[in-house]
């Protein structure tokens, strides 16, 4: 149980373009939304916190104009990098609990290559 | 600011034997404190959580430990396999924060 998916799992895009990201938990409710990004043999730096039907909370030096969370379900959380370039190529990586669970759940991952 | 620390950066050992892993971190005053697994390109698998007023956790070959007042946690592989290759990462959650802090991960490698 407690499956968390992401989509797509790859993506390659043009600088300048903007790309989303989907988060979704398959068979829990999920209160809670984490998302990270991951660079090349570095640890997972939190960017935001959403919790459903509120405005995500997001971490120091993370620009919210340009990373948009929405979390507008139980099950479902989007990322849109807008005006993507090549510096925000990184491995983003979501999570999901729910109320009381001490446990995030995390999905597998999408990669992002913006030429 | 909670910083979290994990020594060794990368291990190698021969299958068969027992190895631990060490994670540090700054703060005392944490929730609890979690190992993954993560393998190359993919997401996180959780291994083990301990929660604050816990000293230890165990799973199969796996076992974690906690001191808080040392700011240490250890995880204890038994009997290394060559599928236990990845990188373990321990999370570190802060009490009243629901955010939990990572350390750059120990990359393990068990050789047949």
């Amino acid at each position: 149980g407690a499956v968390v998916s992401q989509h797509p799992s790859r993506v390659i895009c043009k600088s300048g373009t903007s790309v989303k990201i989907e988060c979704r938990s398959l068979d829990f409710q999920a209160t809670t939304m984490f998302w990270y990004r991951q660079f090349p043999k570095q640890s997972l730096m939190l960017m935001a916190t959403s919790n459903e039907g509120s405005k995500a909370t997001y971490e120091q030096g993370v620009e919210k104009d340009k990373f948009l969370i929405n979390h507008a379900s139980l099950t479902l959380s989007t990322l849109t990098v807008t005006s993507a370039h090549p510096e925000d190529s990184s491995f983003y990586i979501c999570s999901a609990k729910w109320t009381g669970e001490e446990t995030q759940y995390f999905g597998p991952g999408t990669r992002l290559l913006v030429l | 600011k909670q910083e979290v620390t994990q020594i060794p950066a990368a291990l190698s050992v021969p299958e068969g034997e027992n190895l631990v892993l060490n994670c540090s971190f700054t703060d005392s005053a944490i929730y609890n404190l979690q190992w993954f697994r993560q393998d190359p390109g993919k997401g996180l698998t959780s291994l083990l959580l301990i929660q604050s007023s816990q000293r230890e956790q165990t799973s199969g070959r796996l076992n974690a430990s906690l001191d808080k007042s040392s700011g240490r946690s250890t995880l204890y592989i038994a009997a290394s396999q060559p599928g236990d290759s990845a990188t373990y990462l321990c999370a570190v959650r802060l009490a009243n924060a629901g955010k939990s802090t990572f350390g750059d991960g120990t990359t393990l490698t068990v050789k047949p």
